[in-house]
């Protein structure tokens, strides 16, 4: 079974502060595809990366960076120089190949608060 | 302005009244699908749709019924809704059924009495 864990409920802090969120994924299919999305106050799903099972390389795009780790399963997001607009609920999801659909999984979600 | 388009965005109601929640995309993608989020358990998948006339049930669909007459819309129908119905919505589209970017509409607040 696909499953993604986001063992970090909620984390707080101050402006500035480097934060790594981390996800953990089980699945035994080869070909599968990882995704991170925010979920500001405002309640909308935004799109950050998706990376593919067979790509371990790692991505930066601006403060944002993201580590794939397939010998521990993992998928971390980390902010450098966090700012209060980074305030968010952020899931880590996985998409494998069930029949002829290719659902996200999504993990519980972490809230990051980033405090002035 | 490519979107997905969902209403109502915020409705309550009370137990056993039908309603409908629309979802409506511009961007001619093929694959459409619906997830609820609740606390603590994230978003999980309700039904999903490869095309026009071509739906599915995902991990979560009791209670639903969807359909898609039209490539731009995939409608969400709740029969007879109960408390447990009480979550937020949204709406999903991607170009294919492959493993693309999903588009998410704005959600839909719904209240269940």
């Amino acid at each position: 079974a696909q499953k993604v864990t986001q063992a970090q409920t909620e984390i707080s802090v101050v402006e500035k502060e480097d934060v790594t969120l981390d996800c953990v994924y089980e699945t035994r299919d080869t070909t599968y595809y990882l995704f991170w999305y925010k979920q500001p106050p405002s309640g909308e799903l935004v799109f950050l990366i998706r990376r593919n099972s067979f790509d371990e390389q790692n991505e930066i795009s601006g403060r944002y960076s993201w580590n794939f780790q397939k010998s521990t399963s993992s998928f971390n997001f980390t902010i450098t120089a966090s700012q209060v607009v980074d305030s968010a609920v952020y899931f880590c999801a996985l998409s494998t190949r069930r029949g002829g659909n290719t659902p996200l999984v999504f993990g519980k979600g972490t809230r990051l608060s980033v405090i002035a | 302005e490519a979107q997905v388009t969902q209403n109502p965005r915020y409705l309550i109601t009370v137990t056993g009244k039908k309603l409908t929640v629309t979802c409506s995309q511009n961007m001619n993608h093929e694959y459409m699908s619906w997830y609820r989020q609740d606390p603590g358990l994230g978003l999980r998948q309700i039904y999903y749709s490869m095309n026009v006339e071509v739906t599915d049930k995902g991990d979560v669909p009791e209670g639903y019924k969807v359909s898609r007459k039209e490539k731009r819309n995939f409608p969400l129908i709740l029969e007879s809704p109960s408390p447990n119905q009480t979550s937020l919505y949204f709406c999903a589209s991607r170009q294919t059924s492959e493993f693309g970017e999903l588009f998410f509409g704005e959600g839909s607040r719904l209240t269940v009495l």
